[in-house]
C-alpha cells in the first residue's frame, strides 16, 4: 500500500500553461517536502510545509498544504521548459525519523 | 558548502562481483539514507543511520546488501554478490534529525549497472 499517491503519474503541456500536481494520503504528517528531480541528478529540495492550510510561494510555483495535513498541491503559473523534471513529495510523520516518498510526478513542459 | 558526495558516479561490473558505493554526508548532519531508484519501483528506502547507528534497515533487499557507517563523515553500501536486477541508481542523503521536518539532501547518485 502506497503511503503517499501522486497525481497525474505523467503530465506533458506547453510551455506557457499552468498546472498542478497532487500528493495525497490517509495519514497526517507533521511536515512534508515537495523535491525536483532533473535527469542525471539528486531530488533538490523545493519547500517544507507544517502547517494545516500552509501556502507557500517559490517564484511560478505554488505550494499548498492540505487543512487536515493529508494532502499537498503544486501549482505552477506559465510552465517553462526548465521546469521539466520529477516532481516527488515525501511526508514525515511525528517522530518517525524518516520522510516517505511518493512515486513523483514526471512533468514535460514542450517548447 | 559541500552537498553529499558519492562515488562512483557510474559503475559497470559483471554478476558475481563485488561493488562498494561510497557516500560523505553534509557536515553536521547526523542523519543518513541510502536509496534505490529504479523506473519500476520509484525511490526505495534501503537503510537509514542516525549518530551512525542503523535504526531501519527493513528496505534492504536481501542479504546480499550490506552498509556501514563507520564515522558521521562516511558510509559505505556493499553488494556481494552482485547481479543483473541490482542495476539501478543509487542515491545517499543526509538531513539534520531533531529539525523536526525531515528535510534531506540527497547526492548526486551512483548509476549501477551490472552485466
Amino acid at each position: 500500500t502506497q503511503l503517499l499517491e501522486q497525481s497525474p503519474q505523467f503530465l506533458s503541456i506547453q510551455e506557457g500553461e499552468n498546472l498542478t500536481v497532487y500528493c495525497n494520503s490517509s495519514s497526517v504528517f507533521s511536515s512534508l517536502q515537495w523535491y525536483r528531480q532533473e535527469p542525471g541528478e539528486g531530488p533538490v529540495l523545493l519547500v517544507t510545509v507544517v502547517t494545516g492550510g500552509e501556502v507557500k510561494k517559490l517564484k511560478r510555483l505554488t505550494f499548498q498544504f492540505g487543512d487536515a495535513r493529508k494532502d499537498s498541491s503544486l501549482h505552477i503559473t506559465a510552465a517553462q521548459t526548465g521546469d521539466t523534471g520529477l516532481y516527488l513529495c515525501a511526508g514525515a510523520r511525528t517522530n518517525a525519523g524518516k520522510s516517505t516518498f511518493g512515486d513523483g510526478t514526471t512533468l514535460t513542459v514542450k517548447p | 558548502d559541500a552537498g553529499v558526495i558519492q562515488s562512483p558516479r557510474h559503475e559497470v561490473t559483471e554478476m558475481g562481483q563485488e561493488v562498494t558505493l561510497r557516500c560523505k554526508p553534509i557536515s553536521g548532519h547526523n542523519s543518513l539514507f541510502w536509496y534505490r531508484q529504479t523506473m519500476m519501483r520509484g525511490l526505495e528506502l534501503l537503510i537509514y543511520f542516525n549518530n551512525n547507528v542503523p535504526i531501519d534497515d527493513s528496505g534492504m533487499p536481501e542479504d546480499r546488501f550490506s552498509a556501514k557507517m563507520p564515522n558521521a563523515s562516511f558510509s559505505t553500501l556493499k553488494i556481494q554478490p552482485s547481479e543483473p536486477r541490482d542495476s539501478a541508481v543509487y542515491f545517499c542523503a543526509s538531513s539534520l534529525e531533531g529539525s523536526s521536518t525531515y528535510e534531506q539532501y540527497f547526492g548526486p547518485g551512483t548509476r549501477l549497472t551490472v552485466t
